[in-house]
């Protein structure tokens, strides 16, 4: 139902994997967020693609690497994370330049937790 | 950065009640949005309010973009189970524009809880 998919929907990962979130929008929109959403805790914005060009790195370390190789997709490449990173990620998407620019639509998000 | 408080924090209520939760910030917002997440899923867009004391209905849920533009609330009328979630307000941060462009502020959320 969703037009914004995220795989996988679960990952347990160690502290020295490496491993990769997708996200897919089929909304045809021109805009790709990363959230981080821990318990008790806002929505935190981690990095925004407009036009697969990054605009915004909220601070985030470098364990996570983002990649927008097109509109239609992102990644989230995670390497050496913290038990600290445990969390659940949410992939958004917005159409810009629209009148309606504000609203983005969610994945399902990705259940991350760091052992 | 901006910050948007929402209130309450958390409410307990009987199945056919009604609901009332709000969102308000010390800066102005041009537009409100109204999001719904069920546990373990992503943030369902509700209701997006565009333009001062705009009115604004979903089936029971009933959304207001206050006259000052610095507040916003919400309505549930007749609550059922599956109402259960967590409720956010989100909205552009002011003067977003430039590298800003489409980010979004969040509120911290309402939790919802209904008994049947």
């Amino acid at each position: 139902e969703t037009g914004v998919t995220q795989t996988p929907r679960h990952l347990v990962m160690g502290m020295t994997n490496k491993k990769s979130l997708k996200c897919e929008q089929h909304l045809g929109h021109n805009a790709m967020y990363w959230y981080k959403q821990s318990a008790k805790k806002p929505l935190e914005l981690m990095f925004v693609y407009n036009f697969k060009e990054q605009t915004e790195n909220n601070s985030v370390p470098s364990r996570f690497s983002p990649e927008c190789p097109n509109s239609s997709h992102l990644f989230l490449h995670l390497h050496t994370l913290q038990p600290e990173d445990s969390a659940l990620y949410l992939c958004a998407s917005s159409q810009l330049l629209a009148v309606r620019n504000n609203e983005q639509f969610f994945g399902p998000g990705t259940r991350l937790t760091v052992l | 950065g901006q910050q948007l408080n929402q209130s309450p924090q958390s409410m307990f209520i009987q199945e056919g009640e009604d609901v009332s939760m709000n969102c308000t910030s010390s800066s102005i917002f041009n537009t409100w949005l109204w999001y719904k997440q069920d546990p373990g899923e992503g943030p369902v867009l509700l209701i997006a309010l565009y333009k001062a004391g705009e009115l604004t209905s979903n089936g029971r849920l009933t959304a207001q973009f206050g006259i000052t533009r610095k507040d916003s609330f919400l309505n549930i009328s007749a609550s059922i189970p599956s109402d259960v979630g967590i409720y956010f307000c989100a909205g552009p941060p002011p003067n977003a524009g430039g590298t800003s462009y489409g980010k979004l502020t969040f509120g911290q959320g309402t939790i919802l809880t209904v008994h049947p």
